[in-house]
């Protein structure tokens, strides 16, 4: 069974810094691509980053480039993403999201860890 | 790419069919010939989940009531009799390139 777990989650003041992880099992991790994607209270998903199988292509959305940084561990089966100077519109809850092997998209997601921007 | 769906918002009756349309502003054709739209359905509190790829192919697990179809820029996602645990928010993703091509959303509720 896939089993994607994030933690890192919490109260941030803002342009303040966070760290997610992402725990991953039940599959070969080194072989996946990974993403990390995002749900503002009420809204819809948005897309932050990717991260290559072996971790040597990363792509960043746009307006988040420069304070994000996605990162993998394939050791531990650990997916990460660094956020800093985080303001009120970073509050969301953060999904790890696997890339799918059978074709070009993605299939699964953890449940999410909440991140609340706020003084 | 600019992904659409109608209606944002859909009162459904439980047995009775439903259908979420997704267009997008380009045709999702890719120049391998495949075509890589995705259903997911999202329970309120819960993460998304995969119920279509490829615009017709049914993920593990998902019942037999959801069908999909679609081609170039216009999809459709049916459900054949609504059950209670329908409800929730469906997002159509084109995904095979980044960033992903998501759809705005349509609200199922009974």
């Amino acid at each position: 069974e896939v089993q994607l777990v994030e933690s890192g989650g919490g109260l941030v003041q803002p342009g303040g810094s966070l760290r997610l992880s992402c725990a991953t099992a039940g599959f070969t991790f080194s072989d996946y691509w990974m993403y990390w994607v995002r749900q503002a209270p009420g809204q819809g998903l948005v897309c932050l980053s990717q991260i290559s199988p072996d971790g040597s292509h990363r792509n960043y959305a746009d307006h988040v480039r420069g304070r994000i940084t996605i990162s993998r561990d394939n050791a531990k089966n650990r997916l990460s993403l660094e956020m800093k100077s985080l303001t009120a519109e970073d509050t969301a809850t953060y999904f790890c999201v696997r890339g799918s092997h059978d074709w070009m998209g993605i299939d699964y997601w953890g449940q999410g860890t909440l991140v609340a921007v706020s003084s | 790419i600019v992904m659409t769906q109608t209606p944002v918002s859909s009162p459904v009756t439980l047995g009775q069919p439903a259908s979420i349309s997704c267009r997008s502003s380009q045709s999702l054709v890719h120049s391998n010939g495949n075509t890589y739209l995705t259903w997911f359905h999202q329970r309120p509190g819960q993460p998304p989940r995969l119920l279509i790829y490829n615009i017709d192919k049914r993920f593990s697990g998902v019942p037999d009531r959801f069908s999909a179809s679609g081609a170039g820029t216009e999809f459709t996602l049916k459900i054949s009799r609504v059950e209670a645990e329908d409800v929730g928010i469906y997002y159509c993703i084109h995904a095979p390139q980044f960033p992903p091509n998501i759809g705005q959303g349509t609200k199922l509720e009974i």
